[in-house]
């Protein structure tokens, strides 16, 4: 147990729609990662949230967005579904600012869009 | 951006067997990671190198940070049937970003008992 926490661990949902997943980092960990896993990109790096506040970008769409909230946690909306948006969603966090920290996943949240 | 290859995609191998796997960049690293998933699991970081040419090893898993820079490896020896899962390198940076980790396509285990 990374001591990350996601929620839901499963979705499936149709085209067009949009969900909301949830991210709980390990205690006192202040960042944040959104990455996003499917058979043919491998890992993506989505986004880094540090403590509340947006610290790095990448390949993340404009139909995506992310937060990171007063207690920490961090919610990824991902809006106007695609068929091709059907993948693992992890969240990771770490103490630091810096990837140099260690990070720690989650056990991800699989999205189904059909 | 940076990119990561890892090789090889995959390997099925019998119990008791030596492994190698390696990543190549087109660029510098100045840290390099393994980690290891396991079906249904998120990645969980086996092993960090933060020095050019340095070995570290973590029980059965030895790793090295290339002089170059640009590429690692990872050896596991006397494999088990729970080393199976699928194993990434991963460094920091990219896309002018070092908050970030790029990660490999993966090596795919699978161990044979």
């Amino acid at each position: 147990d990374s001591g990350v926490t996601q929620t839901p661990k499963h979705l499936i949902t149709a085209t067009g729609q949009r969900v909301t997943l949830r991210c709980s980092p390990r205690s006192g960990d202040l960042s944040v990662y959104w990455y996003q896993q499917s058979l043919d990109q491998g890992l993506q790096f989505l986004i880094q949230y540090y403590n509340g506040e947006e610290r790095a970008k990448g390949n993340i769409l404009e139909r995506f967005s992310a937060q990171q909230f007063p207690d920490l946690h961090s919610e990824l909306n991902l809006s106007s579904l695609e068929l091709g948006d059907s993948a693992l969603y992890f969240c990771a966090s770490s103490v630091g600012i810096s990837s140099g920290n260690t990070i720690y996943f989650g056990e991800g949240s699989w999205l189904t869009v059909v | 951006g940076q990119q990561l290859n890892q090789s090889p995609q995959s390997m099925f191998i019998q119990e008791g067997e030596d492994v190698s796997m390696n990543c190549t960049s087109s660029s510098i690293f100045n840290t390099w990671l393994w980690y290891k998933q396991d079906p249904g699991e998120g990645p969980v970081l086996l092993i960090a190198l933060y020095k050019a040419g340095e070995l570290t090893s973590n029980g059965r898993l030895t790793a090295q940070f290339g002089i170059t820079r640009k590429d690692s490896f990872l050896n596991i020896s006397a494999s088990i049937p729970s080393d199976v899962g699928i194993y990434f390198c991963a460094g920091p940076g990219g896309g002018g970003s070092n908050y970030k980790l790029t990660f490999g396509k993966g090596t795919l285990l699978t161990v044979n008992p």
